[in-house]
């Protein structure tokens, strides 16, 4: 059982590139959701999907598309990376723990773009 | 829109020190509130709290929640190296399990 897993670790890219942030979850998750954490700034809701084949708009959506492929698998694209989209992304699906719901994190991505 | 702040930012003790981390709320439909714990990857969940007065524990960590106040604290006695690390408030008033992130207090125990 591997909860949360994200792929790459590590990326950089230019401005202007594009790129798919893959993240995928075992637990039987019906919500995941995407985050990015700048420094100072905390944890902000890119999107989420609340169940397979909806998504919507989280807290800083500008510059992201996001595809919830089925249950497992929900993915964050950037398509013309800006300096201003470097920073840590998370990804995370919600589940119950002692009858109440919480998010699950996987391990992050950071994103470097120059 | 939903708000969630911290305090303080960030916080130096020794160990062996008591500390205590605030957190406070204004949110239109309350659920839950959730502390993690960030240690240079991805946060751990701590504790989930509903109801208020009820102190919630897991060995030197506890937390408690004043709904009619709109906050919490988050307790650690007898702190270690081990505990240092950037403790992060949600709160989880949205719908489909959205929360609401602080922006964290950053803990540095030093020996």
């Amino acid at each position: 059982n591997a909860g949360v897993t994200q792929t790459p670790k590590f990326q950089v890219l230019k401005t202007g590139q594009s790129m798919t942030l893959q993240c995928a979850q075992d637990m039987n998750h019906n919500s995941m959701y995407w985050y990015r954490q700048d420094p100072g700034m905390g944890l902000r809701l890119i999107y989420y999907s609340a169940s397979e084949g909806t998504t919507d708009k989280g807290e800083v959506p500008n510059g992201y598309n996001v595809s919830r492929l089925n249950k497992r698998e929900f993915s964050l694209r950037l398509e013309s990376a800006a300096p201003s989209q470097t920073s840590v992304y998370f990804c995370a699906s919600a589940g119950r723990v002692a009858g109440s719901e919480t998010q699950y994190f996987g391990p992050g991505t950071r994103l470097l773009v120059l | 829109e939903d708000k969630v702040v911290q305090s303080p930012l960030s916080l130096v003790v020794h160990e062996g020190d008591t500390v205590t981390l605030n957190c406070s709320y204004e949110v239109t439909n309350f659920r839950s509130l959730l502390w993690y714990k960030q240690e240079k990857k991805a946060p751990t969940f701590l504790f989930m709290l509903t109801s208020s007065g009820i102190e919630k524990k897991s060995g030197r960590l506890s937390s408690i929640l004043d709904k009619k106040e709109l906050f919490s604290i988050l307790n650690i006695t007898a702190t270690q190296t081990g505990d240092s690390a950037v403790y992060l408030c949600a709160e989880g008033g949205g719908s489909n399990y959205k929360l609401t992130f602080g922006k964290g207090t950053l803990l540095t125990v030093n020996p």
